[in-house]
């Protein structure tokens, strides 16, 4: 079975800080994602990865960056996490474009 | 840019009767794929479909991908309590490595 593990399920947050979600694959997967979802919303792109040190923009990218030293790991940073920055975030991971993806669990951060 | 339309965003049935969620894109997708989330979970992949007019069942789901390969559309026949959450389309424009577009979900309520 495909695992995404997202590290921290539920974060809480001072405004100003710099905070790190940290996820990791285990499929050797080209693709990864991280999106943020807000009810009302659905899924919304922030940036993703298609191979190491590579990097896209998604649809919502401001306010956000990422790191992918490794294969296995994608990292999203919140450089200086902001209110409006509370949400759920999901890591997700796929062999290609246009194929299936697999999400983590998500993260709930909550900034304060 | 590339939008995939998901009505309607919510759905309240009593139990025992259909849904139906309904997907259309403003562009030929390469496939559209269903993905099911539990309240508190995290999206899971539920079927591809690929063909024009496909057709394809899972027990009392039914998937439907139209000629144009534009529109899709997920049924439910006689809802079931284990039903409930959101369902997702999202489809593939082809061409990128950025994934799939994602509707933004319909929520399956269901009053026993």
């Amino acid at each position: 079975d495909v695992k995404v593990t997202q590290s921290s399920r539920y974060l809480v947050k001072r405004t100003g800080e710099k905070v790190f979600l940290e996820c990791v694959q285990d499929m050797d997967h080209e693709n990864m994602f991280w999106y943020r979802q807000d009810p009302g919303l659905g899924l919304r792109l922030i940036y993703f990865s298609y191979d190491v040190k590579m990097k896209e923009k998604g649809d919502i990218p401001e306010g956000y960056s990422v790191s992918r030293e490794k294969k296995e790991r994608f990292s999203l940073i919140l450089e200086s996490a902001s209110t409006n920055q509370t949400s759920m975030y999901l890591c997700a991971s796929s062999n290609g474009a246009g194929a299936t993806i697999y999400f983590g669990e998500g993260s709930w951060l909550t900034v304060v | 840019g590339q939008q995939v339309m998901q009505i309607p965003q919510y759905q309240h049935v009593q139990e025992g009767e259909d849904f139906t969620t309904y997907c259309n894109s403003s562009t030929t997708l390469s496939n559209i794929q269903w993905y099911k989330q539990r309240p508190g979970g995290h999206p899971v992949f539920l079927i591809q479909l690929v063909k024009s007019g496909e057709v394809k069942k899972q027990k009392r789901l039914t998937f439907q991908f139209g000629e144009a390969k534009k529109n899709s559309s997920l049924h439910i026949t006689a809802t079931q309590t284990t039903d409930v959450g959101t369902y997702f389309c999202a489809g593939d424009v082809g061409g990128g490595a950025d994934g799939l577009t994602f509707g933004k979900g319909t929520h399956l309520i269901i009053q026993p």
